[in-house]
Parts: C-alpha cells; structure tokens; sequence
C-alpha cells in the first residue's frame, strides 16, 4: 500500500521569496505522483503530475516538482510566490500499473504569504 | 471548458436527519469518485465507480452511507442519519476510466456542516 507524508504542516513566506512545500511517499511498486492546490472552500486543482520520463515536472502558475527516486521525494517549488499564492496545497500518489488503483493524499500543507 | 458539477455548494442539517448530494461527472467520463475531506485533512476515498457498478467502496460507512450511479452518468451520496463527526467537504471526481487515475477532475465540493 501507497502512503504520503507531507513534512510540514503550514509554511509561511514572504511575498516574491522562494518556497519548496516538501512530500515524502512510501510504495513498493512504481507510482504516479501529483501535487494538487485548493482554494478555499473549493474543490482541487491538479498543478503538476509525475507520469514517467523526466524528474523535473513544470506545472501551471510557475510551480515545478522533482521526483526522486532514491529519496523516495516528490518537493514542489516556486521561485517567487505570490499573495495569490495561498492556499492547500496536497501531495498525492497512486500505483502506475493497476486498473484499481486510487489516489492516496497526504495531510496538506497550508502555505501563507505574508506581504 | 469541461467541469464537474456538484450541488448543493453548502448544507446544513441536524443530526439524525437525512442529506444528499448530487455529482455530474464530465461528458464521457466512465469512472466517478467521492471522497470525504475533514478540516485540516486530505481527501479520503469513499466509493469510486466504473458505469454504474461500484469498484471500490471499501472506506464507505455502509451503516448511514449510500451511494448511487443508476444509469452511470449522475450520482447521488446519500447519509441517513447525518451525525457530528460526518461534517466535512464532500468532493467529487471522475476520469476517462480506471486506467485513468491520473486524468483525475475534481468538482467544487458539497461543505456539510451537522449540528
């Protein structure tokens, strides 16, 4: 069975500051990854997804992910974060190979952008 | 631009009374998911299905829970009787099939407050 573990809870950042929100995922067969946002009071917004090929995935409003393998590592990133910035933000995984497969979340981290 | 639909947006009830949602999946899309998120949690898979038959609903409280997709197009969750504990976001999914995890969609969600 898959699980993740998102390391930290909220994340406060000051506004145009780098941020790496930070995802660990346990699995013993190969995966997909993903990181989603949520807005509140709405539903979730897929950012970027790992399927295969390249470690470095680039999402949508500037954020980009890196899987690792051997780290077991899936971190988000944004070189400068914006006030609309703010939000849920939730790491993901599913096995790759299985027509049953399912999407475990991770708890969330809420990031804050201070101004 | 293809969403899914869910309503209501909110619902308040008291406890012991009866609640559903409803959710309609994109146009063409064979697998359908409802999950539950509790504040400050990640989603929680309750029933996912494939048409109109249920593949997984291993997490679903089948004491109060009921769900429903009878012509595998729309469905309907249903909790009867509604308690405390059963206040959260209620969110619906779907993707091409269930192969498909990945081109998961999520709709804006149902917030259930019960008191």
């Amino acid at each position: 069975a898959q699980s993740v573990t998102q390391l930290d809870s909220q994340v406060p950042v000051f506004e145009e500051a780098p941020v790496e929100l930070r995802c660990n995922y346990s699995s013993s067969v190969s995966v997909y990854l993903f990181w989603y946002v949520q807005y509140p009071n709405q539903g979730l917004q897929l950012l970027l997804k790992y399927l295969s090929g390249s470690t470095l995935v680039k999402g949508i409003n500037g954020f980009e992910a890196e899987f690792n393998k051997s780290q077991t590592s899936f971190h988000l990133r944004k070189p400068s974060v914006h006030i609309s910035d703010t939000a849920e933000y939730f790491c993901a995984v599913s096995e790759s190979s299985s027509s049953a497969s399912k999407i475990i979340f991770g708890s969330g981290t809420r990031l804050s952008i201070r101004p | 631009e293809a969403e899914v639909a869910q309503s209501p947006r909110y619902k308040i009830t008291e406890k012991s009374q009866a609640v559903a949602f409803w959710c309609d999946p994109i146009s063409g899309h064979a697998t359908l998911y409802w999950y539950r998120q509790i504040l400050g949690q990640g989603p929680e898979l309750l029933v996912q299905f494939q048409d109109e038959s249920v593949v997984d609903d291993s997490q679903l409280p089948k004491d109060r829970f009921s769900a429903e997709r009878l012509k595998g197009v729309d469905s309907t969750l249903k909790i009867q009787p509604a308690e405390l504990g059963d206040s959260a976001m209620y969110l619906c999914a779907s993707s091409p099939g269930t192969y498909f995890v990945h081109e998961q969609y999520f709709g804006p969600g149902t917030r259930l407050t019960v008191t």
